[in-house]
């Protein structure tokens, strides 16, 4: 079965440090994965998805088959990157659904 | 533009009430169409999924119950609401991404 798990629910890093948010993943098969972001008071929003092999606000995130993991990384963080993070994972059959992690959230600390 | 309108934004309902939440979407057609639950502590969870009008797939069982009276409209419901109902209902439709509506906070007093 699909499952994603962010293991940690609460992180907390000062301004400037680095930032790891950990997610691992279940997935019979090649997995089509996700980093979505929510903001104080704003609507869930795609980040970045690992197929674009993208960095979007400093963030990267990078596929490894081997761990089954998909970390989101950032060297710097920023007061601004304070938010809820869901890492979730795409089931290719059927309706596509999406299977979300627990979520993290990530306090950054001026 | 495709967008997606949910409503209300805010709703306290006593324990046995009914629900109706309300998602429609904009500038698409045959989307396929999610409700998500997120609940405190546990992130988020699929409720039910729609590829077509009158097509209603449920992911966990529960006291809740949704329908799609029309293409790009989906409502989830319940005839008696449970204090377990209590938490924050997300929208979403894909094409080939997510996007997701503003979500509901339902409180069950």
């Amino acid at each position: 079965a699909q499952r994603v798990t962010q293991p940690e629910k609460l992180l907390s890093v000062f301004k400037g440090a680095p930032v790891e948010l950990k997610c691992n993943y279940s997935y019979s098969g090649s997995p089509e994965l996700f980093w979505y972001v929510q903001y104080s008071r704003q609507r869930l929003q795609l980040l970045l998805r690992h197929i674009s092999r993208e960095s979007i606000k400093g963030f990267t995130a990078d596929l490894n088959k081997g761990e089954t993991s998909f970390h989101l990384k950032k060297p710097f963080a920023q007061e601004e990157d304070s938010a809820m993070y869901y890492c979730a994972l795409k089931d290719r059959q059927g309706a596509q659904k999406l299977v979300f992690g627990q979520g993290t959230r990530l306090t950054i600390n001026p | 533009s495709q967008t997606i309108h949910q409503w209300p934004a805010t709703l306290v309902q006593p324990v046995g009430s009914p629900l109706s939440l309300e998602c429609t979407v904009e500038g698409t057609s045959n989307p396929n169409l999610y409700w998500y639950r997120q609940a405190a502590g546990r992130g988020l969870q699929l409720l039910f999924y729609s590829v077509g009008i009158g097509q209603i797939s449920s992911e966990v069982p529960q006291n809740l119950s949704a329908s799609r009276p029309q293409d790009r409209q989906f409502i989830l419901s319940s005839k008696k609401l449970l204090l377990s109902d209590s938490g924050f209902y997300l929208c979403a439709w894909s094409s080939y991404g997510y996007t997701f509506g503003s979500g509901t906070r339902l409180t069950v007093v």
